[in-house]
Order: structure tokens, then C-alpha cells, then sequence
């Protein structure tokens, strides 16, 4: 198993363009999700989804899109990058639902956005 | 608002120590605490704790819940430079997905 996967691990954009941060996992996943770290903020969540075809928004969701054609992939759409956008990205999956005994949310490697 | 308040932001002992990181919440409907560890990338899961007063342990590191007082603490011990990492502490409010994570408290082993 590849576990979590995010492409690319680097990028600059201008501002104002648009581009697709890739996520996709190989474990069977219902439940997959997208934070931002920030310094001094922690994680927050952007958007996530409870399975293909389902995804709501989280704690930061604007600016961003995200869609979810399959359970495996969870791409996230920036539509017109700003400054503020500046920050690293995780894609996060997991297999059981948030109530259960046993929650366990695995990461990708982060992708790491400058927008100039 | 749904709250986590990590304590302390930054913490540096020397190898062999005993640590003791903290974790509050304030939250409209508790359903687990999370515990992290973040080395240079992504979060790897510790433990996740839904009962009060049942010590979960893995190795040197244990944690507690107190849903009384609304706090968690990770403890570690016997340190090793190999600790050195962040600690990210997350509630999860049982609506879907939703995690709210903590600052994190930076933990720093030396020799």
C-alpha cells in the first residue's frame, strides 16, 4: 500500500491563477479530508468528504473546491490563488467514521504552496 | 466555538527526562481526543482517548483523559533526541471528518 499520496510536494503560483492539488489513497477509504497548517495556527480543516460523491465544507473552505468522483481520489481546487493561501496542505483519509472506537486518520506527505 | 488550547507552545529537556504535554477543549459535543506526533512532515497518530481516566500506553508514551475538567496530557519518559518532534492534540466533534487541532507543543531532546 502506497497510503496517502499528494502531488506535487512544491509549488509557486502567481496570484490569481488557479491549480488542483492531487490527493489519493489506496487503503479503501470512506473518509478523507484536507487541512492547512499555518505557523502558530495548527491544522485546520478545509473541506472533506464521507464518501464518493459527498463532501462538505470545514473550518476554512473558502477559496478552495474540492469534489470526490471516487473513493480514492480527493483533489482540491484552488480557483484564484492569493497570498493568504501560502501554507502547507495535508490530505488526510480514514476508514472508520469519526464516532467509532477507532478513528485513525493517516496523512500524505503535505504539499507545500507559495503564492507570490 | 470549539476550542483546543495546547500548553506548553515549546519545550526543550535533556535526554532521559520525563515530559508532561498538555491539552484543554472547550467543545459543544465531545466525542474523542486525538494525540499526534509531527516530525519534519505529515501527523502519524498516537492515540485516540474517549474515556476518563483510562491510561492508553505505547512503549514510553501514555495519555489520559479527564472529561471533568475537559483535559488530556501525553506524557513521555525516558526521553530520546528521537522524541524531539511537534505534538498536535485534536478533538474530534463526531460530525463526519471534523478534527480541531491544537497549536501543537514543539518538543526539543538534546543530549
Amino acid at each position: 500500500n502506497a497510503g496517502v499520496t499528494q502531488t506535487p510536494k512544491f509549488q509557486v503560483l502567481k496570484t490569481g491563477q488557479s491549480m488542483t492539488l492531487q490527493c489519493a489513497q489506496d487503503m479503501n477509504h470512506e473518509y478523507m479530508s484536507w487541512y492547512r497548517q499555518d505557523p502558530g495556527m495548527g491544522l485546520r480543516l478545509i473541506h472533506y468528504s464521507v464518501g464518493a460523491g459527498i463532501t462538505d465544507q470545514g473550518e476554512v473552505p473558502n477559496g478552495y473546491n474540492v469534489s470526490r468522483s471516487t473513493t480514492e481520489d480527493f483533489p482540491l481546487r484552488l480557483l484564484s490563488a492569493a497570498p493568504s493561501q501560502t501554507s502547507v496542505y495535508f490530505c488526510a483519509s480514514s476508514y472508520a467514521p469519526p464516532t467509532s472506537g477507532n478513528y485513525e486518520q493517516y496523512f500524505g506527505p503535505g504539499t507545500r504552496l507559495t503564492v507570490t | 466555538e470549539d476550542k483546543v488550547v495546547q500548553s506548553p507552545l515549546s519545550l526543550v529537556v535533556h535526554e532521559g527526562d520525563t515530559v508532561t504535554l498538555n491539552c484543554s477543549y472547550e467543545v459543544t459535543n465531545f466525542r474523542s481526543l486525538l494525540w499526534y506526533k509531527q516530525e519534519k512532515k505529515a501527523p502519524t497518530f498516537l492515540f485516540m482517548l474517549t474515556s476518563s481516566g483510562i491510561e492508553k500506553k505505547s512503549g514510553r508514551l501514555s495519555s489520559i483523559l479527564d472529561k471533568k475538567e475537559l483535559f488530556s496530557i501525553l506524557n513521555i519518559t525516558a526521553t530520546q533526541t528521537g522524541d524531539s518532534a511537534v505534538y498536535l492534540c485534536a478533538h474530534n466533534t463526531g460530525t463526519a471528518s471534523k478534527l480541531t487541532f491544537g497549536t501543537g507543543t514543539r518538543l526539543q531532546v538534546t543530549l
